[in-house]
């Protein structure tokens, strides 16, 4: 069963606009949601998180926003750089059950 | 600081073997769970050990079994490999539940 779910496989953008990536889940007992960065040949690296208690967190240019009552949360990054390029994965935690959503693998073009 | 280490980075098994996957937690971090990930799809969650202990587990059958050591280490063991079995295997460690730290994976290959 697939509870947390990005519906976008892939993404491109410029260098220096703005990315946005979604995900939605549909398990409402989550309290905590992260973003992961993934490069090839390397494990997810932890970008930013959030508690269900609040709907915005701010990270340099990261910021995860989370709408509860859609169940549905997005991470923006701006300005986007090159070395953003990487799978983004989405995850949703609730106690010790940790869901990761497929990825969507970002590219920012120069 | 040492990070998340696993071993070995490689594996190829046949069908119907028994493979052992280790994983060495980052310093002061006591909590290490385990992840399958198909090619294309996001980490599945096997299970958590905290403290020695089984602390959950996901929809993975009783093949998959785990330890966890006094020093906070982990071995991932799967029984009776399956084709569907190969896959990346994450380790990751944490402290706190809520920020895991990922080793680089072992690519399991089941012939």
């Amino acid at each position: 069963d697939q509870q947390v779910k990005q519906n976008s496989p892939s993404l491109s953008v410029q260098e220096g606009r703005i990315s946005i990536l979604n995900c939605d889940y549909t398990n409402s007992m989550f309290d905590y949601f992260l973003w992961y960065k993934k490069y090839p040949a390397e494990g997810p690296t932890f970008l930013i998180s959030i508690s269900s208690i609040k709907d915005k967190n701010e990270d340099g240019r990261f910021t995860v926003f989370l709408n509860k009552s859609a169940k549905h949360l997005s991470l923006h990054i701006v300005p986007s750089q090159p070395g953003d390029s990487a799978v983004y994965f989405c995850a949703a935690n609730n106690h010790n059950d940790m869901r990761f959503g497929a990825g969507t693998r970002l590219t920012v073009k120069p | 600081e040492t990070g998340v280490t696993q071993s070995p980075t490689h594996l190829i098994k046949t069908r119907g073997q028994q493979v052992t996957l280790r994983c060495s937690s980052q310093s002061g971090h006591n909590t290490v769970s385990w992840y399958q990930q198909a090619l294309g799809q996001g980490p599945q969650f096997i299970f958590q050990y905290y403290r020695e202990e089984e602390n959950g587990r996901g929809n993975f059958p009783p093949r998959f079994s785990g330890l966890q050591f006094p020093n906070y280490s982990s071995e991932l063991n799967v029984n009776a490999l399956e084709l569907d079995d190969s896959a990346l295997y994450l380790c990751a460690s944490s402290f706190d539940i809520n920020e895991q730290f990922f080793g680089p994976g072992t690519r399991l290959t089941v012939l």
